[in-house]
């Protein structure tokens, strides 16, 4: 079992809809967990960097940490064609460590 | 731009060929990760340095080897290459471990 599920899609909506990502996970020893996108062909761009349970909200993205389920999520409001990419989990125990990846959700916003 | 720079951006090697990589970390940053990222798949940890020592490493065998500079510029190197070793390799930079910031990658093949 990876230590890191999540779920490639892909996964396709149209322009101003709600989408939600999410990754489960095995190790309960994680605490710091992120959100990443990545563009084709390109570095993965940090979203959002949470510790422990909660939410957090930056715009139109939103994380949620669920440390009892094992479960994260990122919702993104009112999508855009220009949120078409892959968005990529990440999760570490400590501060800085090696950070522990989903394989990525592929999404497409259709116009 | 995350001010992360790495080179080259594209490479093509013969197997059994050595390949050296470089990063040039953010203003300010004194740690930088390196990982592995397979088409399709999520990035894969392969080392860190912090403040020039090797500060963690994942499963990734001998002849993957790194170094930091005084600047907290870093190297990759891949010795014997694999044809499997055909990958984007990413760069990370971070303050003291926290959050990480991506360079673009570079683009290995391995022929």
């Amino acid at each position: 079992q990876k230590e890191v599920e999540q779920d490639p899609g892909p996964l396709s909506v149209p322009e101003g809809a709600i989408v939600s990502l999410n990754c489960t996970y095995s190790n309960s020893a994680f605490q710091y967990f992120m959100w990443y996108r990545q563009y084709s062909r390109k570095g993965p761009e940090l979203l959002m960097y949470t510790y422990s349970s909660g939410n957090k909200e930056d715009g139109r993205f939103t994380a949620q940490v669920d440390k009892s389920s094992k479960y994260i999520s990122l919702f993104i409001r009112d999508s855009q064609p220009s949120d078409s990419a892959t968005y990529l989990c990440a999760m570490s125990p400590f501060t800085g460590n090696q950070f522990y990846f989903g394989t990525g959700t592929s999404l497409t916003v259709i116009p | 731009e995350t001010g992360v720079t790495q080179s080259p951006t594209h490479l093509i090697k013969t197997r059994g060929q050595q390949v050296t990589l470089r990063c040039s970390s953010q203003s300010g940053h004194n740690t930088v990760s390196w990982y592995q990222q397979a088409l399709g798949q999520g990035p894969q940890f392969i080392f860190q340095y912090y403040r020039e020592e090797e500060n963690g490493r994942g499963n990734f065998p001998p002849r993957f080897s790194g170094l930091q500079f005084p600047n907290y510029s870093s190297e990759l190197n891949v010795n014997a290459l694999e044809l499997d070793d055909s990958a984007l390799y990413l760069c990370a930079s971070s303050f003291d471990r926290g959050e990480a910031f991506f360079g673009q990658g570079t683009r290995l093949t391995v022929v």
